[in-house]
């Protein structure tokens, strides 16, 4: 089965700078690439998703970025703000029945 | 809301009993999941149901069992409780094939 490592597992960054998580992937038919937030006590919740289509895509200060020769993708936050401390999850998926293997997870804390 | 509820919220069961959580849609969605999060372990898929009484196993599976005699209701029952299920449980729901999921608010289930 489909096998998503995600890199680091904490991430500590000053407000207004940027962060990054990368993920990888095993299985090179995975076509849907979704990241989620989850904060303190909350469920997860969708912030940004790739189709394995195309190679990047933006969302104010989120984007995502797939190489799918690599079997990577990446999320970039720019601007941080003490909101966006969290744990953020990549994901991956292969369609059909859309079963979706996480990554385990990344904690972010944006230090104002 | 989300449009999507689970319930109970909050589990304390003993070893050896049956316990039977429930979630609940209004969307009318086709696909229903049920994960697991565990602290280093992400989220896992237990079970997953792509209509009315079509089910299949994910990747920890053993020690449960779901049913769907409704589009709107996805069971998951434990057969006989252990300390090792003692866990957060997360319902989704999906539109299907590269939609992202929905999550419910999460039941957190204690196994004394």
């Amino acid at each position: 089965g489909e096998n998503v490592e995600q890199h680091p597992s904490t991430l500590s960054v000053q407000e207004g700078d940027s962060a990054v998580i990368k993920c990888t992937y095993s299985d090179s038919a995975s076509n849907y690439f979704p990241w989620y937030k989850q904060e303190l006590g909350k469920r997860p919740q969708l912030i940004i998703d790739i189709r394995s289509n195309v190679g990047e895509k933006k969302d104010q200060r989120i984007a995502v970025t797939l190489n799918k020769t690599a079997k990577h993708f990446s999320l970039h936050i720019t601007e941080t703000q003490p909101e966006d401390s969290a744990v953020y999850f990549c994901a991956a998926a292969l369609g059909g029945y859309q079963k979706v293997t996480f990554g385990t997870g990344t904690k972010l804390q944006v230090i104002p | 809301d989300a449009g999507i509820t689970q319930s109970p919220r909050h589990k304390v069961t003993e070893t050896g009993t049956p316990v039977t959580l429930r979630c609940h849609q209004t969307e009318n969605h086709r696909y229903m999941y049920w994960y697991r999060q565990d602290p280093g372990h992400g989220l896992r898929l237990i079970h997953y149901s792509y209509g009315v009484k079509d089910t299949d196993k994910g990747e920890v599976s053993d020690g449960y069992s779901v049913s769907r005699s409704k589009t709107e209701d996805f069971l998951l029952t434990l057969e006989s409780a252990t300390s090792s299920q003692t866990s957060v449980y997360f319902c989704a729901i999906s539109e299907g094939d590269r939609y992202g999921y929905t999550f419910g608010s999460g039941t957190r289930l204690t196994v004394v």
